[in-house]
């Protein structure tokens, strides 16, 4: 059985880097043509895709926000974490951890992130 | 970037009605298409991928169908559970992974 989990913080100031770690299992993103990535949904919209990183190390971003997000992966911890810098309150939403190369397979429950001051 | 336009946007249905939603892309993407179901305050599942692919648990009454730009999920008998928004999302160009703005199935 698949399981993601989000985590990390529920409030952020804008400006302040957000960081987020998904946990997994289930699964090994050592093993040929796994892939986990990020998807985010602002309130009441659709989901935007983030980032993806592969067995094999290569990371796709999303070109609107790709000179702010960063995504890694930690083998021996089942983690994978996303950074977003500078943030601003559009980046208001519920983000969600995905398993899948191409399309997503398997979600975890979401974390909700507000950025305000 | 590929853009994906659904149609319509709120669909009013009774159960066991049948129901079918449309998905389009802004340029051919082939069959690298999936579907996505949203219950309120749910995380989305996965129902339809390769656009007509049934995912794994997911019952029979749901398929879907296309290719090239137009695509369509079916619901054949519309139970209680199934109101909910649904997404299309495209593989084929990538990055970025698009999704459609969704439908929204609710009841009559």
């Amino acid at each position: 059985q698949i399981t993601l989990k989000e985590s990390g913080p529920t409030l952020v100031r804008p400006t302040q880097t957000l960081t987020l770690t998904c946990t997994f299992s289930g699964f090994s993103l050592s093993s040929n043509g796994e892939g986990v990535g990020w998807i985010r949904q602002p309130p009441g919209k659709a989901p935007e895709w983030l980032a993806l990183i592969y067995w094999d190390h290569d990371k796709r971003y999303s070109p609107s926000l790709k000179n702010r997000l960063t995504i890694t992966k930690d083998i021996s911890k089942n983690e994978v974490v996303l950074t977003v810098s500078n943030v601003d309150p559009v980046d208001t939403g519920t983000y969600y951890c995905v398993h899948g190369g191409w399309y997503a397979a398997h979600w975890g429950q979401g974390t909700p992130v507000t950025v305000s001051s | 970037e590929i853009v994906m336009t659904q149609s319509p946007a709120t669909l009013s249905v009774s159960p066991g009605e049948r129901v079918t939603l449309s998905c389009r892309a802004s340029q051919n993407i082939h069959n690298y298409l999936a579907w996505y179901q949203q219950r309120p305050g749910q995380a989305p599942r996965l129902l339809i991928y390769h656009a007509s692919t049934t995912a794994t648990g997911i019952p029979a009454r749901f398929s879907g169908s296309g290719s090239g730009t137009e695509f369509t999920l079916t619901i054949a008998g519309l139970q209680s559970e199934d109101f909910a928004v649904y997404y299309c999302q495209q593989y084929n160009n990538f990055p970025p992974w698009t999704f459609g703005r969704g439908t929204k199935v609710e009841m009559k």
